[in-house]
């Protein structure tokens, strides 16, 4: 099965307005991490937002927030006013605590290509 | 500047030929990582490493090798074992904190290789 699903391919979005990556994860560990990460054409991995599995509250960095609902094992990527260097691939990843079965290693989703249209 | 080299940045390989990505870290992490992404794939782990002279494999380690003699190099060879090597290959750092669940990895620009 899988660890990290994302369903979406392939999204579009309208300049300015908010978009929201889906993400859902399968762990039996209570202690873990959520990634996501963007990557642009140019191919580099560029690292935006981190939600662990104990955090009260949902993660924000700037644009970015994380809506993190656990009983649902969810852990969407929400991007307000997007802009047009918002286009890339965006990865979801969760990294489980050392002693688990990937030996605290990333597990990676295979990405949403998001396209922001002008 | 800290920060995750990899070279090259194209490689042209002809079937048969062993070749070798260099990674290079000068952020003083403790753990390194090759991951191979295939078109429209996500990125799957080939080998990663927690200190030096120490390493293991990851999920598709077939066809590949790699070696840890320093802290700051993680340099990952492509054998003529392995059947399909065309793919985007990216080398991460981190540091190893044992029991922390944040450990962000930090990636390299990669290394684009093709066979002919």
């Amino acid at each position: 099965a899988q660890k990290i699903t994302q369903t979406q391919p392939g999204m579009f979005v309208q300049e300015k307005e908010a978009v929201t990556l889906d993400c859902t994860y399968d762990t039996s560990d209570p202690s873990y991490g959520l990634f996501w990460y963007k990557q642009p054409s140019s191919g580099e991995m560029i690292f935006l937002i981190y939600q662990g599995s104990y955090d009260q509250q949902n993660a924000t960095e700037g644009r970015y927030s994380l809506n993190f609902q656990k009983a649902r094992k969810s852990a969407n990527l929400v991007i307000s006013a997007s802009q047009l260097g918002d286009s890339a691939m965006y990865f979801c990843a969760m990294r489980e605590a050392l002693y688990g079965g990937s030996q605290g290693n990333l597990i990676f989703g295979k990405g949403t290509k998001l396209s922001v249209k002008p | 500047d800290g920060g995750i080299t990899q070279s090259p940045k194209y490689l042209f390989r002809k079937e048969g030929q062993n070749v070798t990505l260099s990674c290079e870290q000068n952020l003083n992490h403790d753990a390194m990582y090759w991951y191979r992404q295939d078109p429209g794939q996500g990125l799957r782990l080939i080998y990663y490493s927690q200190i030096v002279n120490d390493f293991q494999k990851g999920d598709i380690a077939e066809g590949y090798s790699v070696s840890r003699e320093k802290k700051e190099s993680f340099p990952l060879t492509v054998t003529s074992a392995q059947k399909n090597p065309t793919a985007f290959y990216l080398c991460a750092s981190s540091i190893m904190a044992a029991g922390d669940r944040y450990n962000e990895q930090f990636f390299g620009p990669g290394t684009r290789l093709t066979v002919l």
